[in-house]
């Protein structure tokens, strides 16, 4: 039972590259979102989706897409990367009745 | 709105002593609370939560959390710190309906010393 698996764990990537955080849960869960941790800021949601086919903005959507074609991987997209960026990035997903959240082990991103 | 407020940011304290970590939440209809712990470089983990039930929650390690609804908060408490309780707290709020989103403070970030 892998839970809530994030890859990568590190990246480094140079503004205006673009790229994909991959998210995937094994527990067949409807909920699932993206979150991004600043210092002195917690977990902002960046966003969510309540199943397959359906996504929303949170927070923080600027910069970000997202897409959920299967109940277990829901993908962050960062079309051209800005410094900004720079961050750690959990994922985490939750059955329907959100009383328990499992969470990736997080993607630390620096954007130079 | 939906909101989660840690108004501590940092709470001292040497070892062996109680403490108290503060958390208030806009005011809902029914909520589920969660207490997280994030060690230094490591992800985060569940230290525990309040889904219904007793009001007073507790962890496998010491820590105890009271659900306060009149208040709208959730403070954790621990009697006695130990070194290794050095780590960053996040309170989270499930408001519930149609989405489950997870609304989560700043943060408090607990410095136990000898």
């Amino acid at each position: 039972n892998a839970g809530v698996t994030q890859t990568p764990k590190f990246q480094v990537l140079k503004t205006g590259q673009s790229m994909t955080l991959q998210c995937a849960q094994d527990m067949n869960h409807e909920y699932m979102s993206w979150y991004r941790q600043d210092p002195g800021m917690g977990l902002r949601l960046i966003h969510y989706s309540v199943g397959a086919g359906i996504t929303d903005q949170g927070e923080v959507p600027n910069g970000y897409n997202v897409s959920r074609s299967t109940t277990e991987d829901f993908p962050l997209r960062l079309l051209s990367a800005a410094p900004s960026q720079t961050s750690v990035y959990f994922c985490a997903s939750s059955d329907r009745d959100g009383d328990g959240y499992t969470f990736g082990s997080g993607t630390r991103l620096t954007v130079v | 709105a939906q909101s989660v407020t840690q108004l501590d940011s940092q709470v001292p304290v040497f070892e062996e002593a109680p403490v108290e970590l503060r958390c208030n939440y806009s005011s809902s209809v029914s909520v589920y609370l969660f207490w997280y712990v994030q060690y230094p470089n490591q992800g985060l983990q569940l230290l525990l939560k309040y889904l219904s039930g007793s009001t007073l929650v507790e962890s496998i390690n010491g820590f105890e959390a009271e659900f306060n609804k009149s208040q709208t908060s959730f403070h954790l408490r621990k009697p006695s710190v130990h070194i290794s309780d050095t780590a960053e707290y996040f309170c989270a709020v499930n408001y519930g309906g149609a989405t489950n989103k997870l609304i989560f403070g700043t943060g408090t970030l607990l410095a136990v010393q000898p």
